[in-house]
């Protein structure tokens, strides 16, 4: 079955400065990437999602590449702010609803 | 919307005893998830419904564990024995179907952190 790695397990940046969270994927047929950030005591959230077709997404200061020959895929924060503090799961899936889930990424922003 | 509910939001048990969690998803959503976050081993998929029947349980860790969905709005996780290794934050979600062979975006519940002792 699919299996996700996710690195870093923590990242700390300053304030305004670029935060980069990698994942490498096993199954060459899965087809859709999500990326979901959970905040303290909720449930996680959809923040940017990818499908195979396409090499890069953007949406305002989030941005998420693919490359489908290694199968990796990075999820890139710029201009970091204080309230993008959360832990990162990045997911893969073959098409299906069912997701594989990463181990997560605690982000802290330092001021 | 409410959004996906779950109930209790904090559960405080024995060894041995029963833990029901409850679940209700977002109206018109036919696709419901029950996962459980450790941080040994992350967010782990249990078991998924799609209009009420189960599709892949595969994730169910042993026969302790059962899932139903008796209605659209409506699901339970069942443990009957707990034990001290089930402490985990479970959450429920849901979504539409596939679209165009798409997979749809995934709506958490705030999860219903487990304690057993």
């Amino acid at each position: 079955g699919e299996n996700v790695e996710q690195h870093p397990s923590t990242l700390s940046v300053q304030e305004g400065d670029s935060a980069v969270i990698k994942c490498t994927y096993s199954d060459s047929a899965s087809n859709y990437f999500p990326w979901y950030k959970q905040e303290l005591g909720k449930g996680p959230q959809l923040i940017i999602d990818i499908r195979s077709n396409v090499g890069e997404k953007k949406d305002q200061r989030i941005a998420v590449t693919l490359n489908k020959t290694a199968k990796h895929f990075s999820l890139h924060i710029t201009e970091t702010q204080p309230e993008d503090s959360a832990v990162y799961f990045c997911a893969a899936s073959r098409g299906a609803q069912k997701l594989v889930f990463g181990q997560g990424t605690r982000l802290t922003i330092n001021p | 919307d409410a959004g996906v509910i779950q109930s209790p939001r904090h559960e405080v048990t024995e060894m041995g005893q029963e833990v029901t969690l409850r679940c209700k998803p977002i109206s018109g959503h036919d696709y419901l998830f029950w996962y459980r976050q450790t941080m040994m081993r992350g967010l782990e998929l249990l078991i998924y419904f799609n209009n009420n029947v189960p599709i892949d349980d595969s994730g169910m860790p042993e026969d302790r564990f059962s899932a139903k969905m008796p209605n659209a709005s409506f699901s339970t996780l069942k443990i009957q024995p707990s034990e001290p290794r089930d402490s985990a934050v479970y959450f429920c979600a849901s979504s539409l179907p596939p679209w165009g062979g798409d997979p749809r975006e995934q709506y958490f519940g705030p999860g219903t952190r487990l304690t057993v002792t």
